[in-house]
């Protein structure tokens, strides 16, 4: 099966600017999650989509991000206007069941400058 | 509020030596345990986890790991390492009535041939 798919693989904007990110979970994978690693730091839980509804959005920095996921499949995430501290690596994951292991993408590298 | 620590944030190791990374997590209900590794230029991907059970977890490739409860801790180790083991490892744990992953800050392994 393809694994989960990030687009764009790198992301280069100024501070201000507006970027969206994507990911294409695996087919059939209703739970979708996303987190972010800062340079250096841990890798952060943003956000968790059940099909197209928001599961749990504790994590998300602030409202200068907005994630959606219409029709349960791909999802996009915002930034909106990015700052300089946006900067890191946005990684996407999927599940087929709550309790089953996470299939990660390889991550968008976002700077922002 | 929860959080995991790794105690090794750059391992350097010659190939055949004995490895063990430490992980230590705060949080006082019923968790989940994963050691997660990313290989250079690949996706994050599970090389093993623990829900009940056997506190010995085996894995892929060799590795196991050993959830102490008293200690709260779930070390990663290999008896012998080899080249293709250079990677990121990261542990995480979530409570058992979240999806949220809480990770580490990861350790960077070096093995030399």
């Amino acid at each position: 099966e393809a694994g989960v798919t990030q687009f764009p693989s790198h992301s280069v904007i100024e501070k201000g600017q507006t970027v969206t990110l994507r990911c294409d979970p695996i087919s059939g994978h209703d739970n979708l999650y996303w987190y972010r690693r800062v340079m250096g730091k841990e890798i952060k839980f943003l956000l968790h989509f059940v099909k197209e509804s928001k599961q749990d959005e504790s994590g998300m920095p602030n409202n200068r991000f907005l994630a959606e996921r219409t029709g349960g499949t791909y999802s996009t995430l915002k930034v909106q206007p990015a700052e300089l501290e946006d900067s890191g690596v946005y990684f996407c994951a999927s599940s087929r069941v709550r309790s089953s292991p996470l299939h990660f993408g390889n991550g968008t590298r976002l700077t922002v400058t | 509020a929860q959080s995991v620590s790794q105690h090794n944030h750059h391992v350097i190791l010659s190939e055949a030596a004995s490895l063990e990374l430490g992980c230590n997590y705060s949080y006082g209900g019923t968790v989940n345990l994963f050691w997660y590794v990313q290989y250079p230029g690949q996706h994050l991907q599970l090389l093993l986890k623990y829900f009940s059970g056997d506190p010995l977890v085996k894995g892929i490739k060799g590795f196991e790991a050993e959830f102490i409860k008293s200690k709260f801790s779930f070390n990663l180790r290999k008896p012998s390492v080899q080249w293709s083991d250079t990677a990121e490892y990261f542990c995480a744990v979530n409570a058992h009535n979240t999806d949220k992953l809480i990770f580490g800050t990861g350790t960077r392994l070096q093995v030399f041939p």
